[in-house]
């Protein structure tokens, strides 16, 4: 089966600096991974997705994240933070059901990021 | 623009209560899927459905059933509310690889929640 470790509950970082969230997962097949992020009172969106092309993949609002499998890690950063990146992140792996396509997304716990001035 | 429609935003009920939390899609989506999410555990999926009529157990079904009778909507149910059922639940859809919209196959897009309160 396959799971997803979010270390670190809460990651507080200056405004301007690097940001790292840490995703580890498993999985006995070649995963897909994700990160989402989620604003207060909102719903979940979409950063970026590693579908097994590159394995440096850039999203929304000057985030990366890099696959690394020797080290089952797919890591979110961002240079520089900005106080509007202040929400939670979820790391989330895709479990294929059948070949036919349905998939189902296991999340990680999340991380809340804030961002102090 | 794509759209997650949940209709109730937040609700209270009663234990016992029958509660009904309503999503709609406007992107002809095969899949749906409910989630529920709780501090420090992350989402935990409910039930999914891969078509219309169709559905399966998620990984904490227990107290929850769904309905999905037409494409665009699909319902969860809580028979007998508990207190333990207090939590944030969200609804997302996403397309399946038969659609032909193989890129967006594994991407989910969320509705903005629904918060119940179980007294």
């Amino acid at each position: 089966a396959q799971s997803v470790t979010q270390l670190g509950s809460h990651v507080s970082v200056s405004e301007g600096a690097l940001v790292l969230l840490r995703c580890n997962y498993s999985s006995s097949v070649p995963p897909y991974l994700f990160w989402y992020v989620q604003y207060p009172n909102q719903g979940l969106q979409l950063l970026l997705k590693y579908t097994s092309a590159a394995t440096l993949v850039k999203g929304i609002n000057g985030f990366e994240a890099e696959f690394k499998k020797s080290e089952t890690s797919f890591h979110l950063t961002k240079p520089s933070a900005h106080m509007s990146d202040a929400a939670e992140y979820f790391c989330a792996v895709s479990d294929f059901l059948f070949s036919g396509g349905y998939n189902k997304l296991i999340f990680g716990a999340g991380t809340r990021l804030a961002v102090h001035p | 623009d794509v759209k997650v429609t949940q209709s109730s935003r937040y609700l209270v009920k009663r234990t016992g209560e029958k509660v009904f939390l309503e999503c709609v899609q406007d992107m002809d989506h095969e899949n749906m899927f409910w989630y529920r999410q709780d501090p420090g555990l992350g989402l935990r999926l409910i039930y999914f459905s891969y078509d219309v009529k169709m559905k399966e157990k998620g990984d904490i079904p227990e107290g929850y059933s769904v309905s999905r009778e037409k494409k665009e909507r699909f319902s969860l149910i809580l028979e007998s509310a508990s207190t333990n059922q207090t939590s944030m639940y969200l609804c997302a859809s996403s397309p399946s690889p038969r659609q032909g919209r193989s890129s967006g196959a594994n991407v989910l897009t969320f509705g903005a929640g629904s918060r119940l309160t179980v007294l």
